[in-house]
């Protein structure tokens, strides 16, 4: 069965960096796009960033353009989210989706952005 | 952008009734990639309908979509117990892939 697991949450102080993992099974991870959503907590859901199974084609959120940088390992089966110049209003939780849409989601991890 | 409004906020009914959820774009949705989610409390979301009408696997053939362009409608035919979450549309036709605000679907 599909399987989609983060890690590599915790807290960081504004300004600081973090770099979130998914490792995927259960499917031909090279096969997909994978994505990357957020929810504040108490919030509704956020997409942030997507990629294409080649990793050629990649989109992000006006609000983490230029900060976040999404990647993949398809030797791996793994997805990534490095996020630099955090900000309090990232403090969320990630998770990783299949597909450009969410067919499948992880449980997510937690990133809080505090002095 | 593509601005999706839910309606309503809040949705109060009792087992065994229809509920009947809204999801407006404030632009034609491309080749209704519209999808709604079901998210209970402590849990990741899943997915329930893609392409506005086709029921993710294993999803029961109470919960339905429908609509095309901007307007969209998410139909629970009977609700069961465990139907009581929140529901989110999202739109994946153009990025940024947007998602509604959500509706809270409650026990009355």
């Amino acid at each position: 069965q599909v399987q989609l697991v983060e890690s590599g949450g915790g807290l960081v102080k504004p300004g600081g960096s973090l770099r979130l993992s998914c490792a995927a099974s259960g499917f031909t991870f090279s096969d997909y796009y994978m994505s990357w959503i957020r929810q504040a907590p108490g919030k509704g859901l956020e997409w942030v960033s997507c990629i294409s199974s080649s990793g050629n084609t990649i989109y992000y959120a006006d609000s983490v353009k230029g900060r976040f940088t999404i990647s993949r390992d398809n030797a791996k089966n793994s997805l990534f989210l490095q996020m630099n110049s955090l900000r309090a209003e990232d403090t969320a939780v990630y998770y990783c989706a299949r597909g450009r849409y969410g067919a499948y989601w992880g449980q997510g991890t937690l990133v809080t952005v505090s002095s | 952008e593509i601005v999706l409004t839910q309606s309503p906020g809040t949705l109060s009914l009792s087992p065994g009734e229809r509920a009947t959820l809204s999801c407006r774009a404030s632009q034609s949705v491309s080749s209704s990639y519209l999808n709604w989610h079901q998210q209970k409390p402590g849990q990741a979301p899943r997915l329930l309908i893609y392409g506005a009408s086709s029921r993710a696997t294993g999803i029961p053939d109470r919960f339905s979509g429908s609509g095309s362009g901007t307007d969209f409608t998410l139909t629970i035919s009977r609700l069961e117990p465990e139907d009581f979450a929140v529901y989110y549309c999202q739109q994946y036709g153009s990025s940024p892939y947007t998602f509604g605000q959500g509706t809270k679907l409650e026990i009355k």
